[in-house]
Protein backbone atom coordinates (compact mmCIF):
# COMPACT_ATOMS: atom_id res chain seq x y z
CA UNK A 1 0.00 0.00 0.00
CA UNK A 2 1.10 3.43 -0.65
CA UNK A 3 1.85 5.64 2.02
CA UNK A 4 3.18 9.33 2.79
CA UNK A 5 4.86 10.56 6.09
CA UNK A 6 5.38 14.17 6.86
CA UNK A 7 7.49 14.14 10.19
CA UNK A 8 6.89 17.81 11.21
CA UNK A 9 3.61 19.20 12.28
CA UNK A 10 4.73 22.82 11.84
CA UNK A 11 8.06 24.51 10.42
CA UNK A 12 8.86 27.62 11.06
CA UNK A 13 10.95 29.94 9.87
CA UNK A 14 12.07 33.50 9.74
CA UNK A 15 11.32 35.71 6.45
CA UNK A 16 14.38 35.86 3.91
CA UNK A 17 15.43 32.18 4.89
CA UNK A 18 15.23 28.78 3.39
CA UNK A 19 12.83 26.54 3.98
CA UNK A 20 12.58 22.51 3.97
CA UNK A 21 9.57 20.95 4.34
CA UNK A 22 10.10 16.93 4.31
CA UNK A 23 7.60 14.55 2.79
CA UNK A 24 9.14 10.63 2.79
CA UNK A 25 6.79 8.30 0.50
CA UNK A 26 6.51 4.11 0.18
CA UNK A 27 4.82 2.97 -2.80
CA UNK A 28 5.15 -0.21 -5.02
CA UNK A 29 6.59 0.77 -8.48
CA UNK A 30 7.71 4.24 -9.42
CA UNK A 31 6.07 7.32 -8.04
CA UNK A 32 4.57 10.32 -9.02
CA UNK A 33 4.85 12.69 -6.49
CA UNK A 34 3.07 15.98 -5.78
CA UNK A 35 2.85 18.94 -3.59
CA UNK A 36 -0.15 20.78 -2.69
CA UNK A 37 -0.78 24.26 -0.66
CA UNK A 38 -3.52 24.80 1.25
CA UNK A 39 -4.24 28.58 2.44
CA UNK A 40 -6.63 29.66 5.15
CA UNK A 41 -10.57 28.97 4.00
CA UNK A 42 -9.02 27.86 0.47
CA UNK A 43 -8.85 24.54 -1.82
CA UNK A 44 -5.53 23.03 -2.15
CA UNK A 45 -3.19 24.62 -4.84
CA UNK A 46 -1.20 22.54 -7.46
CA UNK A 47 2.67 23.59 -6.57
CA UNK A 48 4.81 20.87 -8.68
CA UNK A 49 5.52 17.24 -9.14
CA UNK A 50 8.17 14.86 -10.27
CA UNK A 51 6.96 12.16 -13.01
CA UNK A 52 10.17 11.31 -14.36
CA UNK A 53 13.28 12.72 -15.49
CA UNK A 54 15.49 15.87 -13.38
CA UNK A 55 15.26 15.21 -9.59
CA UNK A 56 15.15 18.69 -8.78
CA UNK A 57 11.61 20.16 -9.85
CA UNK A 58 10.34 23.63 -10.13
CA UNK A 59 7.40 24.92 -9.41
CA UNK A 60 4.73 27.63 -8.76
CA UNK A 61 5.84 30.77 -6.14
CA UNK A 62 9.77 30.06 -6.23
CA UNK A 63 9.04 26.54 -4.66
CA UNK A 64 11.39 23.38 -5.67
CA UNK A 65 11.57 19.86 -4.72
CA UNK A 66 14.31 17.05 -5.24
CA UNK A 67 13.30 13.86 -5.55
CA UNK A 68 15.66 11.28 -4.33
CA UNK A 69 15.19 7.42 -4.43
CA UNK A 70 17.20 5.76 -2.39
CA UNK A 71 15.83 7.81 0.27
CA UNK A 72 12.68 7.41 -0.53
CA UNK A 73 11.93 11.42 -0.37
CA UNK A 74 10.93 14.24 -2.10
CA UNK A 75 11.46 17.81 0.02
CA UNK A 76 9.82 20.50 -0.55
CA UNK A 77 12.27 24.07 -0.55
CA UNK A 78 12.43 27.26 -1.34
CA UNK A 79 15.55 29.35 -1.09
CA UNK A 80 13.89 32.59 0.58
CA UNK A 81 10.63 32.20 2.62
CA UNK A 82 8.13 35.10 2.45
CA UNK A 83 5.18 35.60 5.10
CA UNK A 84 3.06 34.72 2.31
CA UNK A 85 4.05 31.45 2.21
CA UNK A 86 2.69 31.00 5.27
CA UNK A 87 -0.12 27.72 4.95
CA UNK A 88 -0.54 24.16 5.05
CA UNK A 89 1.72 21.69 2.90
CA UNK A 90 0.73 18.62 1.71
CA UNK A 91 2.63 15.87 0.15
CA UNK A 92 0.90 12.92 -1.83
CA UNK A 93 2.20 9.80 -3.97
CA UNK A 94 0.56 8.01 -6.36
CA UNK A 95 2.18 4.95 -8.76
CA UNK A 96 3.19 5.03 -12.42
CA UNK A 97 0.92 2.35 -13.11
CA UNK A 98 -2.07 4.98 -13.31
CA UNK A 99 -4.73 3.41 -11.52
CA UNK A 100 -3.92 3.60 -7.87
CA UNK A 101 -5.56 6.99 -5.91
CA UNK A 102 -3.52 9.67 -4.95
CA UNK A 103 -2.43 9.44 -1.29
CA UNK A 104 -1.79 12.20 1.13
CA UNK A 105 0.67 13.19 3.95
CA UNK A 106 -0.65 14.76 7.11
CA UNK A 107 0.16 18.28 6.31
CA UNK A 108 2.90 20.47 7.37
CA UNK A 109 2.13 23.93 8.44
CA UNK A 110 4.73 26.38 7.73
CA UNK A 111 4.79 29.61 9.60
CA UNK A 112 7.00 32.41 8.10
CA UNK A 113 7.75 35.25 10.51
CA UNK A 114 8.85 38.37 9.47
CA UNK B 1 -10.68 29.20 -17.66
CA UNK B 2 -12.90 28.05 -14.91
CA UNK B 3 -11.60 25.86 -12.30
CA UNK B 4 -13.58 23.17 -10.28
CA UNK B 5 -16.90 24.33 -8.79
CA UNK B 6 -18.57 22.61 -6.02
CA UNK B 7 -22.03 23.09 -4.53
CA UNK B 8 -23.27 24.00 -2.13
CA UNK B 9 -20.63 25.23 0.01
CA UNK B 10 -21.88 24.15 2.72
CA UNK B 11 -24.45 22.48 4.47
CA UNK B 12 -25.85 21.76 7.36
CA UNK B 13 -28.24 18.91 7.62
CA UNK B 14 -30.32 17.11 10.79
CA UNK B 15 -29.27 13.73 10.91
CA UNK B 16 -30.92 10.81 9.34
CA UNK B 17 -31.42 12.88 6.27
CA UNK B 18 -30.15 12.05 2.91
CA UNK B 19 -27.65 14.59 1.45
CA UNK B 20 -26.24 15.47 -2.67
CA UNK B 21 -23.02 17.01 -2.97
CA UNK B 22 -22.30 18.58 -6.58
CA UNK B 23 -18.80 18.52 -8.69
CA UNK B 24 -18.83 20.05 -11.80
CA UNK B 25 -15.02 19.69 -12.81
CA UNK B 26 -12.75 21.24 -15.67
CA UNK B 27 -14.00 21.13 -18.86
CA UNK B 28 -12.17 18.34 -20.53
CA UNK B 29 -10.92 16.70 -17.69
CA UNK B 30 -11.32 12.52 -17.71
CA UNK B 31 -11.05 11.64 -14.18
CA UNK B 32 -12.84 13.39 -11.18
CA UNK B 33 -11.91 12.37 -7.87
CA UNK B 34 -13.70 12.59 -4.46
CA UNK B 35 -11.70 13.25 -1.33
CA UNK B 36 -12.74 13.87 2.51
CA UNK B 37 -10.54 16.18 4.38
CA UNK B 38 -10.93 16.53 8.33
CA UNK B 39 -9.91 19.19 9.69
CA UNK B 40 -6.17 19.39 9.98
CA UNK B 41 -5.43 16.67 7.96
CA UNK B 42 -4.74 15.71 4.35
CA UNK B 43 -7.40 14.50 2.19
CA UNK B 44 -8.62 10.99 1.89
CA UNK B 45 -9.79 9.14 -0.87
CA UNK B 46 -13.44 8.32 -1.46
CA UNK B 47 -13.54 7.30 -5.08
CA UNK B 48 -12.81 8.40 -8.65
CA UNK B 49 -14.37 8.15 -11.94
CA UNK B 50 -12.51 7.82 -15.66
CA UNK B 51 -15.48 9.21 -17.48
CA UNK B 52 -18.38 8.03 -16.66
CA UNK B 53 -17.32 4.54 -15.33
CA UNK B 54 -16.31 4.30 -11.47
CA UNK B 55 -12.70 2.89 -11.01
CA UNK B 56 -12.14 2.57 -7.46
CA UNK B 57 -14.78 2.79 -4.78
CA UNK B 58 -12.31 1.58 -2.12
CA UNK B 59 -12.23 4.57 0.21
CA UNK B 60 -15.93 4.94 0.24
CA UNK B 61 -16.77 4.57 4.59
CA UNK B 62 -19.59 1.94 4.05
CA UNK B 63 -22.64 1.48 1.69
CA UNK B 64 -24.40 5.31 3.01
CA UNK B 65 -22.11 6.83 0.88
CA UNK B 66 -22.80 6.39 -3.12
CA UNK B 67 -21.19 8.56 -6.45
CA UNK B 68 -22.45 8.80 -9.66
CA UNK B 69 -21.09 10.49 -12.85
CA UNK B 70 -23.32 9.87 -15.54
CA UNK B 71 -22.67 11.72 -18.46
CA UNK B 72 -19.13 11.99 -17.31
CA UNK B 73 -18.61 15.39 -16.47
CA UNK B 74 -20.83 16.46 -13.64
CA UNK B 75 -20.61 14.17 -10.41
CA UNK B 76 -23.03 13.92 -7.33
CA UNK B 77 -21.75 12.16 -3.85
CA UNK B 78 -24.48 11.02 -2.08
CA UNK B 79 -25.07 10.08 1.21
CA UNK B 80 -27.75 8.56 2.71
CA UNK B 81 -29.29 8.62 6.26
CA UNK B 82 -26.32 11.36 7.35
CA UNK B 83 -24.60 10.36 10.80
CA UNK B 84 -23.15 12.86 12.64
CA UNK B 85 -19.16 10.99 12.37
CA UNK B 86 -20.02 12.14 8.33
CA UNK B 87 -19.51 15.56 9.36
CA UNK B 88 -16.36 17.03 7.25
CA UNK B 89 -15.06 18.72 4.35
CA UNK B 90 -15.81 16.85 1.02
CA UNK B 91 -13.61 17.84 -1.97
CA UNK B 92 -13.71 17.11 -5.23
CA UNK B 93 -11.23 17.47 -8.13
CA UNK B 94 -10.07 16.49 -11.37
CA UNK B 95 -7.70 15.97 -14.21
CA UNK B 96 -6.98 15.79 -17.78
CA UNK B 97 -6.25 11.46 -16.64
CA UNK B 98 -4.73 9.62 -14.34
CA UNK B 99 -0.91 10.94 -14.73
CA UNK B 100 -1.77 14.44 -14.21
CA UNK B 101 -2.01 16.70 -11.32
CA UNK B 102 -5.33 17.28 -9.49
CA UNK B 103 -7.06 20.42 -9.23
CA UNK B 104 -9.36 21.05 -6.37
CA UNK B 105 -12.54 22.50 -5.81
CA UNK B 106 -13.06 24.77 -3.10
CA UNK B 107 -15.01 21.91 -1.02
CA UNK B 108 -18.60 21.26 0.78
CA UNK B 109 -18.27 21.84 4.01
CA UNK B 110 -21.23 19.33 5.90
CA UNK B 111 -21.94 19.52 8.84
CA UNK B 112 -24.60 16.92 10.31
CA UNK B 113 -26.38 18.26 13.43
Amino acid sequence: AQSVAQPEDQVNVAEGNPLTVKCTYSVSGNPYLFWYVQYPNRGLQFLLKYITGDNLVKGSYGFEAEFNKSQTSFHLKKPSALVSDSALYFCAVTTTRGNTPLVFGKGTRLSVIA
Amino acid sequence: GAGVSQSPRYKVTKRGQDVALRCDPISGHVSLYWYRQALGQGPEFLTYFNYEAQQDKSGLPNDRFSAERPEGSISTLTIQRTEQRDSAMYRCASSRDLSYEQYFGPGTRLTVT
